[in-house]
């Protein structure tokens, strides 16, 4: 079975401040798919990024990057200088073949001024 | 850019009452797919459906659900007879499969209030 865990249910921070959200991940599979999604107020689900489980290369997108660890089964989401348009509810999700996708529980991200 | 739509974006219904959420997949996608995320809590997996059949589904999606691809652009979700704990946004999702990407693209989704 997979899963998706997501321990910090809430992250509040001030602007500007770097916070890395954590995501670990368990599977039989060899390949598989992991992603994260922004959930801001709104409602939607907006793709950040996907990662194939045969690259571990972080990956970088401008103050986004992501820390793909098969050894511990984790793929942790960095957000450097944060900014309030980046408060939202954060989701880690797996995929594995033609299946449907397993969400965590998401973090909330709180961005004060 | 292509997307997902999704109608109504608000709908609200009696218990016992049946409501048909509406998709519209992405035109050269093969697999569709519903959601949903009660209030505050995580998105939930109901059923995945390919080549006009039912792929997989979740204990969720139980004898009150079903799907359909009636032409060849909509894909809808039934509720039979909405409980109160039916209330949630329900997303629709579409892929195409034959790229080596997998992702699934989100609708906007559709919430449901049932009273």
């Amino acid at each position: 079975a997979q899963k998706v865990t997501q321990a910090q249910t809430e992250i509040s921070v001030v602007e500007k401040e770097d916070v890395t959200l954590d995501c670990v991940y368990e599977t039989r599979d060899t390949t598989y798919y992991l992603f994260w999604y922004k959930q801001p107020p709104s409602g939607e689900l907006v793709f950040l990024i996907r990662r194939n489980s045969f690259d571990e290369q972080n990956e970088i997108s401008g103050r986004y990057s992501w820390n793909f660890q098969k050894s511990t089964s984790s793929f942790n989401f960095t957000i450097t200088a944060s900014q309030v348009v980046d408060s939202a509810v954060y989701f880690c999700a797996l995929k594995t073949g033609f299946q449907k996708l397993v969400f965590g529980t998401g973090t909330r991200l709180l961005v004060s001024p | 850019e292509p997307e997902v739509t999704q109608t109504p974006s608000h709908q609200v219904t009696q218990m016992g009452q049946e409501v048909i959420l509406r998709c519209v997949p992405i035109s050269n996608h093969l697999y569709f797919y519903w959601y949903r995320q009660i209030l505050g809590q995580k998105v939930e997996f109901l059923v995945s459906f390919y080549n006009n059949e039912i792929s997989e589904k979740s204990e969720i999606f139980d004898d009150q659900f079903s799907v359909e691809r009636p032409d060849g652009s909509n894909f809808t979700l039934k509720i039979r007879s909405t409980k109160l704990e039916d209330s949630a946004m329900y997303f629709c999702a579409s892929s195409d499969e034959g790229q080596l990407s997998y992702e699934q693209y989100f609708g906007p989704g559709t919430r449901l209030t049932v009273t």
